[in-house]
């Protein structure tokens, strides 16, 4: 199995809906990350997380909100979806002291 | 902030090409990760490699910290090596995120 999950892995909705983006991971990490990707850009941080009681706001947080349920789960939502965030989305976790990042298969977001 | 650039941007190799990527970066950085982004979407970690070199097979990375650049070396190319490498760095110590580059994109032809 995957140490790093997502739900969905593809996803349509419509302008003004809500929707939740799910990360789980296996791997025992503090941190856990959301980003999004863009056509032919890299990735950008939207939330991260330290630990369960703790969220930060990326580069590019406007329009999201997260939640860290437990270690292993966090889930990214989008309160009223837009279409310029359709995007490919991406969880990751690193553990403590700031080595390596490990990302999911990503979610492909597409709001019409 | 960071500035992270990568070149080239693009890149086309016939199969069994060597190839050199290159990444640079404009302040000090702590952390340096190569990534392989496969034609279904997928992130998948190539090196961990804040300084030094090191070798997985047919691929291998260069970090040199005081010079502030990284390169990624890939030789015998494979049409399985096509796809988006990203560079993505560290800076500002252990709190400090991420930073990627916009990536070189790779097509190997048979």
């Amino acid at each position: 199995d995957a140490d790093v999950t997502q739900t969905p892995r593809n996803r349509i909705t419509k302008t003004g809906k809500r929707i939740m983006l799910e990360c789980s991971q296996t791997k025992g990490h503090d941190r856990m990350y959301w980003y999004r990707q863009d056509p032919g850009l890299g990735l950008r941080l939207i939330y991260y997380s330290f630990d369960v009681k703790d969220i930060n706001k990326g580069e590019i947080s406007d329009g999201y909100s997260v939640s860290r349920q437990a270690q292993a789960k966090f889930s990214l939502s989008l309160e009223s979806a837009i279409p310029n965030q359709t995007a490919l989305y991406f969880c990751a976790t690193e553990g403590q002291g700031a080595g390596e990042q490990y990302f999911g298969p990503g979610t492909r977001l597409t709001v019409t | 902030g960071i500035q992270v650039e990568q070149s080239p941007p693009d890149l086309i190799l016939q199969e069994g090409a060597n190839s050199t990527l290159r990444c640079n970066f404009s302040d000090s950085v702590n952390n340096l990760q190569w990534f392989h982004q496969n034609p279904w979407g997928q992130l998948i970690n190539l090196f961990y490699i804040p300084s030094g070199t090191k070798q997985n097979g047919r691929l291998s990375a260069t970090t040199v910290a005081t010079e502030r650049y990284s390169l990624l070396y890939i030789s015998s190319s494979q049409t399985t090596d096509s796809g988006v490498y990203f560079c993505a760095v560290r800076y500002g110590g252990s709190q400090g995120n991420l930073i990627f580059g916009k990536g070189t994109k790779l097509s190997v032809k048979p």
